[in-house]
């Protein structure tokens, strides 16, 4: 089974508005990552989050990492249609090299 | 610097072919991995290699081999595809065998076995 599970599947929501997803993941960690992609290309980084660091920002990106829930949260802020994609949180099996990703979230940002 | 190429594009194969995929990166990165997307199932890996000469299994390897050729170079094999192998396949590498770093990934393989 994967190592990471976001939550929801798919979420649509209204231009300026903010989203949020969700990242459950299931053995301990030094570090999780969330990328996006875009429809039918490769996968882009946005941020990475150590695993004693427990909130991080970049742009209009806030991240936050729960260790003791083994969660983190992604929230995008005055989206826009360009932020239409699928996000993806990452994590290292086992705490070594191996980065699995989750299922995604399927974001679409109504105009 | 092309970053992470992939190649082919596109493939079709009928099942029991079998072909390789070809991953070549230019930014002297040691690690360097294979991923499977399929519709509902976020990426999965196959196999990754943290070096030159290493490689090992990840969550779906039954089916396939890899090659890691030289530093650049990682290429992923067929050896008697199945239609359960359709899929889009990536190929991605960070710059060490640290989990610290973000992964650049290439554009893809969409691969469609009859």
């Amino acid at each position: 089974s994967q190592q990471g599970e976001e939550d929801p599947q798919a979420l649509s929501i209204q231009e300026g508005e903010n989203a949020t997803m969700n990242c459950s993941y299931k053995t301990s960690i030094n570090n999780l990552q969330w990328y996006r992609q875009n429809s039918g290309r490769g996968l882009v980084h946005l941020i990475l989050i150590r695993s004693n660091e427990r909130e991080k920002h970049s742009g209009r990106l806030r991240v936050t990492l729960d260790t003791s829930k083994k969660s983190s949260s992604l929230l995008i802020t005055a989206s826009r249609a360009a932020d239409t994609a699928s996000y993806f949180c990452a994590t290292p099996l086992n705490r070594d090299d191996k980065i699995i990703f989750g299922k995604g979230t399927r974001l679409h940002i109504l105009p | 610097n092309a970053g992470v190429t992939q190649t082919p594009k596109f493939q079709v194969l009928k099942t029991g072919q079998s072909m390789t995929l070809q991953c070549a990166q230019d930014m002297n990165h040691n690690s360097m991995y294979w991923y499977r997307q399929d519709p509902g199932m976020g990426l999965r890996l196959i196999y990754y290699s943290a070096s030159e000469g290493t490689t090992d299994k990840g969550e779906v390897p039954n089916g396939y081999n890899v090659s890691r050729l030289n530093k650049r170079e990682f290429s992923l094999r067929l050896e008697s595809a199945a239609p359960s192998q359709t899929s889009v396949y990536f190929c991605a590498s960070i710059p060490s065998g640290s989990s610290y770093n973000e992964q650049f990934f290439g554009p893809g393989t969409r691969l469609t076995v009859l």
